[in-house]
């Protein structure tokens, strides 16, 4: 199974700040990586698509790179309604899920 | 607009079946895979199956030997059913649509929260 790491687990930054979110597959998944915002008490919500594939309606402050094992997701400018818990999911064989990053405001 | 509903018993004693139904509207169950997630505590986020849009299934192996996945088109009812049930499976159980056949979720309900427990 591959497994998917996120880093890191918890992170603090400012309205306006640029934040860049991690994942590392544990073996290569061929660009094949979703990125996933959930926020307390809803279910998750597809930001991204095979790494850097915009889901329709999602805001332009959102983009997603990386190849191989290692993925970013970026957000160029943290609004105050970004503060939830960010998932990477491989999908290159079967599925797995990160654990996550939360994001809070400082 | 796209719409998914799951519905569950909330309660489930240990040993026993889980059966949950999604129910979707603004689509059509014949055009898209249908993925089943559940969020526990102790494992996050994990996926356990889907059926696709012709029928057929395919499950996680740590699901395999009890679960089931199955549909009514005429209903517009995607139904999961996982037997043996123990404290562990406690979590939210997630209906999606995938809307490319192959793993990426588009679209989710909104989640039903099953406790195991006698």
């Amino acid at each position: 199974d591959i497994q998917m790491t996120q880093s890191p687990s918890l992170l603090s930054a400012s309205v306006g700040d640029r934040v860049t979110l991690s994942c590392k597959a544990s073996q290569n998944i061929y660009k094949y990586l979703n990125w996933y915002q959930q926020k307390l008490g809803e279910a998750p919500k597809l930001l991204i698509y095979y790494t850097n594939s915009l889901q329709t309606g999602i805001p332009s402050r959102f983009s997603g790179s990386g190849s191989g094992t290692d993925y970013t997701l970026t957000i160029s400018s943290l609004q105050p309604e970004d503060v939830a818990t960010y998932f990477c999911q491989q999908y290159n064989s079967w599925y797995t899920f990160g654990a996550g990053t939360k994001l809070e405001l400082k | 607009q796209v719409q998914l509903k799951e519905t569950g018993p909330g309660l489930v004693q240990p040993t026993q079946t889980l059966s949950i139904t999604c129910t979707v509207s603004g689509f059509s169950l014949t055009s898209y895979y249908m993925q089943w997630v559940r969020q526990t505590p102790g494992k996050g986020l994990e996926w356990m199956g889907f059926i696709r849009s012709g029928g057929s299934t395919e499950y996680n192996s740590e699901f395999k030997s009890r679960l089931s996945i199955s549909r009514d088109t005429s209903k517009n009812q995607v139904f999961l059913k996982m037997n043996s049930l123990k404290t562990e499976d406690t979590g939210v159980y997630y209906c999606a649509r995938d809307f490319r056949g192959g793993g990426v979720m588009d679209a989710w309900g909104q989640g039903a929260s099953v406790t195991v427990s006698s």
